[in-house]
């Protein structure tokens, strides 16, 4: 069975600010792909970034990166120049292509930025 | 604006009562989701439907009821709730494909309050 762990309730940060919010996997496939969402307090998940297990290169849309470490399994990602409008609970999310139905979610991490 | 439409966007009911969340895309998507959100935690999966047919229920309580009428429209018919059932229910959709590279496109949530 498929295991996300997001180690950090919340995190702080600086606006401007660069901040890593940690996420961690277990899986025993070889083949998956890893999702970050980002939830504000209204509720919607807004798809921030997406790393397939077989993808060399780490992910980067815009602002946010995906610090990928494979024999690790963690799949960090990174908000670099932080704005007011990021603070919200961001979660890491699996799917196994063995099970391409399942999304499975992170417990998430509340992140606060402030002036 | 979100391509996932979710209504209503919130719902009081009684234990007895009877009522239906909906959700529509126009994306041409042919995997449909329900999650539910209690507060402070992540999306638990709940049904997902695959080319209009039920592919997973993840033994949810019957007094929870998926439709799929055709492929744009998802419900779920609500009776009988109970207090613990109130939270916010999440619709999601998606291409089907056999890849776990499929991102899930998020409605904007239906909150739910059972009385």
């Amino acid at each position: 069975a498929q295991k996300i762990t997001q180690t950090q309730p919340g995190m702080f940060v600086q606006e401007k600010e660069a901040v890593t919010l940690d996420c961690t996997y277990d899986t025993s496939d070889q083949s998956y792909g890893l999702f970050w969402y980002k939830q504000p307090s209204s509720g919607e998940m807004i798809f921030l970034i997406y790393q397939g297990s077989y993808d060399e290169q780490n992910a980067t849309e815009g602002r946010y990166s995906l610090n990928f470490q494979k024999a690790r399994k963690s799949a960090n990602l990174v908000i670099s120049a932080s704005q007011l409008g990021d603070s919200a609970m961001y979660f890491c999310a699996m799917r196994e292509w063995a099970d391409t139905d399942k999304l499975i979610f992170g417990t998430g991490t509340r992140l606060q930025v402030f002036p | 604006d979100t391509e996932v439409t979710q209504t209503p966007k919130h719902l009081v009911m009684g234990m007895t009562n009877k009522k239906s969340l909906k959700c529509e895309q126009h994306m041409g998507h042919r995997a449909m989701y329900w999650y539910k959100q209690k507060a402070k935690k992540p999306p638990e999966l709940m049904f997902v439907y695959s080319y209009e047919k039920l592919s997973i229920n993840e033994s949810v309580p019957s007094r929870f009821s998926p439709e799929c009428p055709n492929s744009s429209l998802l419900n779920l018919h609500l009776h009988a709730l109970q207090p613990e059932d109130s939270a916010l229910y999440l619709c999601a959709s998606s291409i089907q494909g056999y890849s776990g590279a499929n991102v899930l496109t998020f409605g904007a949530g239906s909150r739910l309050t059972v009385l």
